[in-house]
């Protein structure tokens, strides 16, 4: 089946650092993928997504573009802060014949100290 | 606020007892999944419901878990005789038929004492 694997983390970077985590996807199909976002103790929040080739998705200055050359979809940011830190979680969705299914990679712990 | 609502937030429970968890999906979506996330992993898909009836329960352990999603009231994720291993959160998701986004709830997290 499809699958999705992440940068092992934790990571962690000072405030203001450039932040990548990696991300790689094997997929039979032509998913959309995604990036998760869980703050701690909290639940799941969508971050950014994108559905095609190429399309970059955005939000909160993170930023993450789809390559489907190299199967990856590795998250980006110029300056991280500390309310940054968190539990992040790459994703795609796995097309049924009828249904779509969310499949998660393992997490990256991030933790930004000041 | 019209999105995925799960309840209880938080469930204590004693080995053996019983675990209900509930989701309201967003209003309108027949679509549900659950996922369990064990401490320190990811989100394992359980199952996935359409009203009334389990698509797919590939994810579900074969004994004491099961899943409903009745024509009216909410999703219920149920675990008998709970064991310590159940520990952990539980996330329901919704979709509408089109099933292009999937909208996650904000999890019950179950501790078993």
């Amino acid at each position: 089946g499809d699958s999705v694997t992440q940068m092992e983390g934790p990571v962690t970077l000072s405030e203001e650092a450039f932040l990548t985590i990696n991300c790689t996807y094997t997929a039979t199909g032509y998913p959309s993928l995604f990036w998760y976002v869980q703050y701690p103790g909290e639940g799941l929040q969508l971050l950014l997504k994108a559905t095609k080739a190429d399309d970059k998705g955005s939000n909160k200055g993170f930023e993450a573009t789809y390559r489907k050359e190299t199967t990856s979809f590795h998250l980006e940011k110029g300056s991280v802060q500390v309310s940054d830190s968190a539990v992040y979680f790459c994703a795609l969705t796995e097309m049924k014949t009828s249904y779509d299914k969310v499949i998660f990679g393992p997490g990256t712990s991030l933790s930004v100290i000041p | 606020n019209a999105g995925v609502m799960q309840n209880p937030r938080h469930l204590v429970r004693r080995r053996g007892q019983e675990a209900r968890l509930r989701c309201s999906p967003v209003k309108g979506h027949s679509h549900v999944y659950w996922y369990r996330q064990l401490p320190e992993e990811g989100l394992k898909f359980m199952v996935y419901l359409q009203k009334e009836n389990i698509i797919d329960e590939s994810g579900m352990p074969k004994e004491r878990f099961s899943a409903e999603f009745p024509k009216e009231g909410p999703s219920i994720l149920r675990i008998q005789q709970v064991v310590r291993g159940d520990s952990a959160a539980y996330f329901c998701a919704s979709a509408d038929s089109s099933g292009n986004t999937i909208y996650f709830g904000e999890g019950s997290w179950l501790t078993v004492v």
